[in-house]
């Protein structure tokens, strides 16, 4: 059961352009949202985190938005650079829940020149 | 700074062989998590602990047993090998609060033929 839905699996985005990464979860009890990026041939390292009773999260130029009611939530990346190529993943921790992170499948964004 | 080190990066096994994977933090975080990562499925618990000498099981456990007897270490062992676990395994770490990063290792690529 996968408890964290992520889109799309891979997107291209231009120089300049806005990269959009959207993350759908089911249980209610999930406290906390981060964002993971994750370069090839190395570990996932934490880029930007959300609490449910924030409705927005600007970090530079990566954004989380949080929508409570619909239980999704999504990374911005504006002015994406091809530095920013890499692979994304959402995560939900619940805190009553011996603190597991539950992960989506995964981003991988190319911004091309 | 070491973070967290896991070896070995790479193994390539025999179908029924047995190993361990090491994972070595030096952080003093009280939590530790392995993890699997494969294409389209994103980032999978197998096991975690929450302290020396405690372990749990994840959305993944079969075929996998995990031992914490000094809190810098947690190990992976799997004791008959199948093909269905090649895969790029990474350990993570964090202290026990919610908002806690995760810390991850740069990952152990196993290839069971």
């Amino acid at each position: 059961q996968q408890q964290v839905k992520q889109s799309p699996q891979s997107l291209i985005v231009q120089k300049g352009g806005i990269s959009i990464i959207n993350c759908a979860y089911e249980n209610t009890a999930f406290d906390y949202f981060p964002w993971y990026q994750q370069f090839p041939g190395k570990g996932p390292a934490l880029l930007i985190a959300i609490r449910p009773d924030v409705s927005e999260k600007k970090e530079g130029r990566f954004t989380i938005s949080f929508n409570k009611s619909a239980k999704q939530f999504s990374l911005h990346i504006m002015d994406s650079q091809p530095g920013d190529s890499a692979t994304y993943f959402c995560a939900a921790i619940w805190s009553g829940g011996y603190q597991k992170v539950t992960f989506g499948t995964g981003t991988k964004l190319q911004v091309i020149p | 700074n070491a973070g967290v080190t896991q070896t070995p990066k790479f193994r390539v096994l025999k179908t029924g062989q047995s190993m361990t994977l090491l994972c070595a933090q030096d952080m003093n975080h009280e939590y530790m998590y392995w993890y699997r990562q494969d294409p389209g499925m994103g980032l999978r618990l197998i096991h975690y602990s929450v302290g020396e000498g405690t372990t749990a099981k994840g959305e993944v456990p079969d075929g996998y047993n995990v031992s914490r007897l000094k809190k810098q270490n947690f190990l992976l062992g799997l004791e008959s090998a199948a093909p269905s676990q090649t895969s790029v395994y990474f350990c993570a770490s964090r202290l026990a609060p919610v908002t806690g990063e995760l810390f991850f290792g740069e990952g152990s690529r196993l290839t069971v033929l």
